[in-house]
């Protein structure tokens, strides 16, 4: 059955620093995988886009990695920023048409001062 | 540009009426996306487009729901009847779709939702 998992369910940090979030899947075939950030109320935002053959790719101060190996992606944040607080959600698309998309349930993030 | 536009922001209704939701993809997007996003199942895909063209419906939940696009500028979502189990927010998105009609790797861009109460 094709899932995303995603750890933690939420997180509470401290303005300034880093932290990374994780996403396991069992997607076959795996097309690309997403990472999005949701602020609340808000539709939403497209961070990074990786397909099979990439293995790291940074927007700023987020950068995602995929290991499709062990089908694993990380989403790490670096010196974070009040304006951060919002959810990650990991979204794996399946088969080469990229038609079926897998859903993580997110992950919450806090940040404080 | 402003963005991917839904109307109406918040809607509630009774169970058993008619809802249209409604959507203005970005200029020049010819890839549209309906998704619904609850606390217990996050975000699903309902379906997408594609030149004006479903492509995908499999993830639309059940005849009640109906979705069209009569032109490149607008697309909507009709639940009828509604029941409360559709209470959701409703995000609408679009793509550049150069990868044609399955959207690969193409940054979809979403509007802020329909939060949607059906009583």
């Amino acid at each position: 059955k094709n899932q995303v998992e995603q750890s933690p369910q939420s997180l509470i940090i401290l303005e300034g620093k880093n932290c990374t979030l994780q996403c396991n899947y069992t997607v076959s075939p795996f097309s690309n995988l997403r990472w999005y950030k949701q602020d609340t109320g808000r539709g939403p935002v497209s961070l990074t886009i990786m397909t099979f053959s990439e293995n790291t790719k940074s927007n700023g101060r987020y950068t995602a990695t995929l290991d499709a190996d062990t089908k694993q992606s990380s989403l790490h944040i670096t010196a974070s920023q009040l304006s951060d607080s919002a959810s990650y959600i990991c979204v794996v698309s399946a088969n080469q048409a990229g038609t079926a998309l897998i859903f993580g349930k997110g992950t919450t993030l806090s940040v404080s001062s | 540009d402003a963005g991917v536009i839904q109307s109406p922001r918040h809607e509630v209704t009774e169970m058993g009426q008619e809802v249209t939701l409604r959507c203005k993809p970005i200029s020049g997007h010819n890839s549209l996306f309906w998704y619904r996003q609850t606390m217990m199942r996050g975000l699903e895909l309902l379906i997408y487009f594609n030149n004006n063209v479903p492509i995908d419906d499999s993830g639309m939940p059940e005849d009640r729901f109906s979705a069209k696009m009569p032109n490149a500028s607008f697309s909507t979502l009709k639940i009828q009847p509604s029941e409360p189990r559709d209470s959701a927010v409703y995000f609408c998105a679009s793509s550049s779709g150069l990868a044609g009609p399955y959207f690969s790797t193409d940054t979809q861009y979403f509007g802020p939702g329909t939060r949607l109460t059906v009583l």
